[in-house]
This record gives structure tokens, C-alpha cells and sequence, in this order.
């Protein structure tokens, strides 16, 4: 595809189930990151993987996150046991290089109720 | 630990009136600064990158300017199409450090 593709594009899921959030990134594109983005807030940084490796995983806001990118293309972010606060939009950003020239996703919504 | 700090939260112009959106930063060793556009349900798209003091960029009615300590996103006779959050973050490393952006309405 031409973009960064995400999916699914809204979610809601109940207080304690476990979602997966999909991003496919531009063809070839080495590096990829996660951000969490709440209702009239800035992106806040998850993770960040370059290929296959998870290089920074330092805003994951606790053990029930988890994000892998197993041969180094698409990428899933799996939340465990949801909670309210975990409610926001999750961006997906491919990258060619270390520009620091992002190309983001339309994001996954995820509510929890 | 890198801050961006952006201000005001929100801003509203009429079509023409021109004005300024600031974006203060604290990071160890910038290696860019970026300026991004973000308009409601989308992911925000890159418009700029700046990366030593005194640098400018432009694009159409945007310009973006550089010091040691902020930067600003400079907005030239804006039209209504304009309306967006703009967004400004910084690089010390691989990561982007977002500030929590502007809501630029302009009316007609």
C-alpha cells in the first residue's frame, strides 16, 4: 500500500479482555514506532523497533503491554486484561532511516468500557 | 528528559490574521525539531524539519523558525484549509518527543 495501514480502526473492548492492534508500515521502511495518543493530548512514545528489533521499549506503561515485530514488516501491539485509562488512540509510524521524518497511520481507537 | 512545551492550546483567527504558534524544548543534544499537522480521526503528517539555530523552512503559508530554546511555526494570511492541530516535537535519540500541539481554527 501507499501509507501506513492500521487496523482495526476503532475498537471497544470490555474492562479486562486482551485486544491486538495491527500495523502494516511502508514497504520497506527499517524503522517503526508506537505511540499512544489521549483526547487533546500529544503523542506519547511506546516502543520503537528498527527490523525486528525492539530498540526502546521504555513507554510501555506497564507489563500488560507488549508489542512485537517478528520479521521485521508488520507489526502488532497486544494490550492484556484492558483497563479504562488504557482508552486513547495508538498511532503506528514508519520511518526509512533515523530522519526523524515520520509517516504515521489514521491510528486504532481503542475504548474500553 | 526531553520536553516540548507548546503554546497556546488553542487558537482561533479570522481568514487573513496572520499569528504565531511557539514551541519551547529541553533536550539533551537536539538532533532535530520537527513541526507535524494533524487534523481530526488522522495521524499527524510531517511538515518540517529544522536542525541548528537560526534555521528556517517554508511551505506555502508556513514558516518555521529555529532558536536555541523554541521554535515557531509562523502562519502568513491563513485560509480555512489551515484548521488543524500542528504538533511540535524534538529528537536526543531515535525518538520523537511530542509537545501537546495547538488547535488552530480559522474562520471565514
Amino acid at each position: 500500500g501507499a501509507g501506513v495501514s492500521q487496523s482495526p480502526r476503532y475498537k471497544v473492548a470490555k474492562r479486562g479482555q486482551d485486544v491486538a492492534l495491527r500495523c502494516d508500515p511502508i514497504s520497506g521502511h527499517v524503522s517503526l514506532f508506537w505511540y499512544q495518543q489521549a483526547l487533546g493530548q500529544g503523542p506519547e512514545f511506546l516502543t520503537y523497533f528498527q527490523n525486528e528489533a525492539q530498540l526502546d521499549k521504555s513507554g510501555l506503561p506497564s507489563d500488560r503491554f507488549f508489542a512485537e515485530r517478528p520479521e521485521g514488516s508488520v507489526s502488532t501491539l497486544k494490550i492484556q486484561r484492558t483497563q479504562q485509562e488504557d482508552s486513547a488512540v495508538y498511532l503506528c509510524a514508519s520511518s526509512p532511516g533515523n530522519t526523524g521524518e515520520l509517516f504515521f497511520g489514521e491510528g486504532s481507537r481503542l475504548t474500553v468500557l | 528528559e526531553d520536553q516540548v512545551t507548546q503554546s497556546p492550546e488553542a487558537l482561533r483567527l479570522q481568514e487573513g490574521e496572520s499569528s504565531s504558534l511557539n514551541c519551547s524544548y529541553t533536550v539533551s543534544g537536539l538532533r532535530g525539531l520537527f513541526w507535524y499537522r494533524q487534523d481530526p480521526g488522522k495521524g499527524p503528517e510531517f511538515l518540517f524539519t529544522l536542525y541548528s539555530a537560526g534555521e528556517e523552512k517554508e511551505k506555502e503559508r508556513l514558516k518555521a523558525t529555529l532558536t536555541k530554546k523554541e521554535s515557531f511555526l509562523h502562519i502568513t494570511a491563513p485560509k480555512p484549509e489551515d484548521s488543524a492541530t500542528y504538533l511540535c516535537a524534538v529528537t536526543g535519540a531515535q525518538k520523537l518527543v511530542f509537545g501537546q500541539g495547538t488547535r488552530l481554527t480559522i474562520n471565514p
